[in-house]
């Protein structure tokens, strides 16, 4: 079965501090890989994704994202984290060629402290 | 251009009601999906609707039911609502479909609480 795999439910990182945001998945076949991210009471933003090519991705607001498939891992990272960076953060995959249908990790809550 | 609207933004039911979400896409995106979102399941896809065709469907009771209008509104549907029916419904929308890489836009959601 598809899954997507958010081990931490929590990130808690100093205001300009380096950050990381773990996402290990397990799909049959090539993964499309995104990141969204959700501010209270708000929907969800899309960050980055990872289609092929670079295994390296850069995204919004200064995020970026490093796919490894030898480890089935597609983390979150931001060189210096702001306090405004503090929400929660999704990744997702892909699973078939029909578009829409994402499936979720739990999500991780990213609390950036001044 | 607008974002993807989503009404009422809160709702109160009762159990055994029946509820109407609505979503309004973004001016020419033709493809709709619907998520719910609760702090113990997490996001849960529902169903994707395209040129008025439900193309995928997630594993929810026949209750939770949808449509699309020829304008690429869409509408879910929940009957005889149970206390578990609360939650946040998020609707995403994107341009076309068929397209794995394709990123979505979300709604605020529509906060459905049944008491």
């Amino acid at each position: 079965a598809q899954s997507v795999a958010q081990p931490e439910d929590q990130v808690n990182v100093a205001e300009g501090n380096p950050l990381t945001v773990k996402c290990t998945y397990s799909v049959s076949g090539n993964p499309y890989l995104f990141w969204y991210v959700q501010y209270p009471n708000r929907g969800l933003q899309f960050l980055l994704k990872y289609i092929t090519g670079d295994n390296l991705v850069k995204g919004s607001y200064g995020f970026e994202a490093e796919f490894n498939k030898s480890q089935t891992s597609f983390h979150l990272k931001k060189p210096s984290a702001l306090v405004s960076d503090s929400a929660l953060y999704f990744c997702a995959v892909n699973t078939n060629n029909q578009g829409g249908k994402l499936i979720f990790g739990q999500g991780t809550e990213l609390s950036v402290k001044p | 251009k607008a974002g993807v609207t989503q009404t009422p933004r809160y709702l109160i039911k009762t159990r055994g009601q029946q509820v109407t979400l609505s979503c309004s896409p973004i001016s020419g995106h033709r493809s709709v999906s619907w998520y719910q979102q609760t702090p113990g399941q997490g996001l849960q896809f529902l169903f994707e609707y395209f040129s008025e065709t439900q193309r995928n469907k997630g594993n929810f009771p026949g209750r939770f039911s949808g449509r699309q209008f020829s304008n690429s509104r869409s509408e879910m549907n929940v009957s005889t609502l149970e206390l578990g029916d609360s939650a946040l419904y998020l609707c995403a929308s994107s341009p076309t479909a068929g397209a794995r890489s394709e990123k979505l836009f979300f709604g605020s959601g529509t906060q459905l609480s049944v008491l």
